[in-house]
Parts: C-alpha cells; sequence; structure tokens
C-alpha cells in the first residue's frame, strides 16, 4: 500500500489559517488523496479528497503538488472546533490490485487551536 | 436522518467471553467496515465487506469474526481468541470503496 508521512502534531491560532502537510512519495497515478479528521472518542468525519486538480469545499481546500508527491490540506480560518487528529489517506479505486477496498490510517496530525 | 449508529457505546466484557459489537446503517450504502483504533495510534482495518453475504478478512482478523446478512448491518463478535480485545472499535460504511466513508461514533470496549 502507498504510504503517508504527516508531522505529528501541529498548532494554531484561533482565526488564522492552517496548512497541514502530507507526502506521498510513492502515489501511484490512480490513487485519490483522501482526508480525514477525528475528534476525540468519535468516528473520523471525511473533509475532502481530490486527484490531481485542487479541490474546494465548505470545509477546507486541498491543494496538490504538480508531481502529486504531496499535498496540503487548508483550514482557511481555524475555529476551536476545528481541533482534531487529521489523516492523509491515499485510497486506490477499485480494480486497480492490492490496496483497494480500504482506507490505511497513519497517526495522522494533531492539531491543536489556540484561543 | 441517516448515518451509522453502533451500540453499544461503552462495553464491559469478562475474559474468555464472546461479546458482539452492533452496527446499523440506513444510508443504502453497499460497503461496510470495521476498524479497530488503540490510544494514540490509527485506525486499523479489522473486516469489510462490499455486499450481502460476503466479506474479507483486513489487517487484523485474528479473534473476530462478522456477518453480513443484511445490506443495513454487519455487526463485529469479538471472540475470546481475541488475546488484546481492550479498544475502540469503529463502524464504517460506504457507497463504494472509491467515495467518502460514514463512520459511526464508535463502541469502546474494556475486558476486565
Amino acid at each position: 500500500d502507498a504510504k503517508t508521512t504527516q508531522p505529528n502534531s501541529m498548532e494554531s491560532n484561533e482565526e488564522e489559517p492552517v496548512h497541514l502537510p502530507c507526502n506521498h512519495s510513492t502515489i501511484s497515478g490512480t490513487d485519490y488523496i483522501h482526508w480525514y479528521r477525528q475528534l476525540p472518542s468519535q468516528g473520523p468525519e471525511y473533509v475532502i479528497h481530490g486527484l490531481t486538480s485542487n479541490v474546494n469545499n465548505r470545509m477546507a481546500s486541498l491543494a496538490i503538488a504538480e508531481d502529486r508527491k504531496s499535498s496540503t490540506l487548508i483550514l482557511h480560518r481555524a475555529t476551536l472546533r476545528d481541533a482534531a487528529v487529521y489523516y492523509c489517506i491515499l485510497m486506490t479505486p477499485p480494480g486497480s490490485g492490492a490496496g483497494s477496498y480500504q482506507l490505511t490510517f497513519g497517526k495522522g496530525t494533531k492539531l491543536s487551536v489556540i484561543p | 436522518d441517516g448515518g451509522i449508529t453502533q451500540s453499544p457505546k461503552y462495553l464491559f466484557r469478562k475474559e474468555g467471553q464472546n461479546v458482539t459489537l452492533s452496527c446499523e446503517q440506513n444510508l443504502n450504502h453497499d460497503a461496510m467496515y470495521w476498524y479497530r483504533q488503540d490510544p494514540g495510534q490509527g485506525l486499523r482495518l479489522i473486516y469489510y465487506s462490499q455486499i450481502v453475504n460476503d466479506f474479507q478478512k483486513g489487517d487484523i482478523a485474528e479473534g473476530y469474526s462478522v456477518s453480513r446478512e443484511k445490506k443495513e448491518s454487519f455487526p463485529l463478535t469479538v471472540t475470546s481468541a481475541q488475546k488484546n480485545p481492550t479498544a475502540f472499535y469503529l463502524c464504517a460504511s460506504s457507497i463504494w470503496n472509491f467515495y467518502g466513508y460514514t463512520f459511526g461514533s464508535g463502541t469502546r470496549l474494556t475486558v476486565v
């Protein structure tokens, strides 16, 4: 399975932008980049996903490097409710061989938001 | 509202006993998954099912069993063969594995 590397922890001040990096140097051409976040004692929550182009939704933006070996999740204005563990995950579409049909979670980045 | 319901939220089990964790979804999702999470760790896949009456082992299936008799339900049994069952268990579902997963709120199992 393709792996991702994220910093263990990051801090941000409230109402400031946050850039959460993820390295995935072994990504294949068909792997999608997914981001989830998990609040304490809750299940993970889908945030955003993309393939090659940058993506925006109501929660966040995803910036993908041109060579696709890294990506950055951008929270435009951090709030206290954004304090969570953020997971960057590579997902292989169906029919692409080993690693399909499952999300493989690493340890993620624990984001702390300072009031 | 559609979603995934896991029950119970907290569960205590004596050593040597089997216990079944419930997972129900009303999202009409085809695929369902069980993950285990230990403190400070990421999630590890136990079992997954793409369709009714079919399921596959994940990375840590030993000591666990599942069934998928209905599309809406995917119960997980933690057997006495699981050597270290104390953990946070999460159920998830998806339309197909490619799209975003929806997770339940989890069951925290403690062996006493």
